[in-house]
């Protein structure tokens, strides 16, 4: 049974100051992980998906890979109200057509004006 | 533009009930899934359809039927709804399944209440 962990929350930053957020996997094969933000009462959004170690930046958002780890994480620069959600940790294989996202449970981030 | 759609946004209904939720994507995707984010907000696959072929299955109760008429819509039938049903129901759909294919965009999601 594959598992994802994301450490507990919630997690309350300053506006402006980085948001750290971490996942850890259990299944050595995963190859795909995702990161998905969700506002309450909206659906989950794709913000960043990696699939190699190392660092990939989009905007104000950088996800880290470590697969000898097993964990991925999200850090959030210039962190702001707006960034307030829950984000979603997800990881998949690509064992072909049966492959699925096993998401992690979430963690809420307050972002104090 | 919408890209994944559902109706209806909301469904309350008396236990034994028989509902339908409905799914279509316009993103060309080959993939469609259902899944089922309870009230601790932990969000699971129910099933994930390829190309109008049934291709995960996970541990869902006979009573949920899913039906893909084509690759565009992916529709959920639920019958005798019990209490423990009431959830959000997100449809979701990806361009296939494995590795960055699997980027998966979800609908807004029903909110099923099953009084």
């Amino acid at each position: 049974q594959k598992e994802v962990e994301q450490n507990s929350g919630p997690l309350s930053v300053p506006e402006g100051a980085i948001a750290s957020l971490n996942c850890t996997y259990s299944d050595r094969v995963s190859q795909s992980f995702f990161w998905y933000r969700q506002y309450s009462g909206k659906s989950p959004e794709l913000i960043m998906s990696i699939y190699s170690n190392g660092d990939k930046e989009d905007g104000r958002f950088t996800a880290q890979l470590n697969k000898a780890s097993q964990y991925v994480s999200l850090l959030i620069r210039d962190s702001q109200p707006s960034d307030s959600a829950t984000y979603l940790c997800a990881v998949t294989d690509f064992t072909g057509a049966n492959s699925k996202l096993t998401f992690g449970k979430g963690i809420t981030l307050s972002v104090r004006p | 533009d919408t890209a994944v759609s559902q109706t209806p946004k909301y469904l309350v209904t008396q236990m034994g009930n028989d509902k339908s939720i409905k799914c279509e994507q316009n993103l060309g995707h080959d993939t469609m899934y259902w899944y089922k984010q309870d009230s601790k907000k932990f969000l699971k696959i129910m099933f994930s359809y390829n190309n109008k072929e049934l291709i995960i299955n996970e541990t869902v109760p006979n009573r949920f039927s899913p039906k893909s008429p084509d690759k565009a819509h992916l529709n959920l039938h639920i019958n005798s709804l019990e209490l423990g049903d009431s959830a959000v129901y997100f449809c979701a759909s990806s361009q296939g399944a494995g590795g960055p294919r699997n980027e998966q965009f979800f609908g807004p999601g029903t909110r099923l209440t099953v009084l």
